[in-house]
């Protein structure tokens, strides 16, 4: 089955960076785009970036760029979510999720199917 | 502050037919970008629910639909069941600055 499955989580002291891992498995990674959501604590969804497993292509949320860099492995299957400078409202919990598509123009209709499982970023001094 | 918005609480008794709506603007719904629902149950990660605005995927049960008109989209549910109980978030394109794909801010649904 399609599955993406997480590092464990992480605590970070303030100006620190993070990496966070996401394996892909069930289908053919180079297919599809990956995009990193996060959840700050009781609150909603952020889209933070995608990236195309593809080629590598990415797009940044406008309040990330110069901080977050997305990558991606093919030889592993495994993309990853760098976030830089960390502050402590950087703690939530980051999700990575295969973007899906009718086809054609991708912005007309995308969604995000599975999810992984999470992984909890925790800044604190 | 969200670009599309929802109602923060909704509920219903069980057996009951509930809505969420996501209201957006010309710069993203009403410029016919799709609606897409997701689940969340409480400490899990979000599940698809709706894609294409009317979409279920497969496993989801034909209790749940959506629709969308003009700015706005809904998503309902009918013949409320306790393992309803979730937040939902709806989710779609906006074109100008505040990025690309955005979801709304969430709705609690409590089944009474």
């Amino acid at each position: 089955q399609v599955q993406l499955v997480q590092s464990g989580a992480e605590v970070k002291k303030p100006g620190a960076s993070v990496k966070v891992s996401c394996k892909a498995s069930g289908y053919t990674f180079t297919s599809y785009g990956i995009s990193w959501v996060r959840q700050a604590p009781g609150q909603g969804l952020e889209w933070m970036g995608w990236i195309s497993a593809y080629n590598g292509n990415t797009n940044y949320a406008q309040k990330l760029q110069g901080r977050v860099t997305m990558t991606t492995d093919t030889s592993t299957s495994t993309a990853y979510m760098e976030l830089r400078s960390l502050r402590s409202d950087d703690t939530a919990v980051y999700y990575c999720a295969r973007g899906l598509t009718f086809g054609g123009d991708p912005t007309m209709s995308y969604w995000f199917d599975p999810w992984g499982q999470g992984t909890l970023v925790t800044v604190s001094s | 502050q969200s670009v599309l918005t929802q109602p923060p609480s909704v509920s219903g008794a069980p057996g009951q037919r509930v809505t969420i709506s996501c209201t957006g603007s010309s710069s993203n719904i009403g410029a016919g970008y799709d609606v897409h629902w997701y689940q969340q149950l409480p400490g899990t990660a979000p599940k698809l629910l709706i894609y294409g605005n009317s979409n279920r995927p497969s496993g989801v049960p034909d209790r749940f639909s959506g629709s969308k008109s003009g700015t706005s989209a809904s998503l309902a549910i009918t013949g409320l069941q306790a393992e309803d109980e979730a937040d939902y978030y709806c989710q779609s394109y906006d074109s100008s600055l505040s990025g690309f794909w955005v979801f709304g801010g969430g709705t609690k649904l409590t089944v009474l």
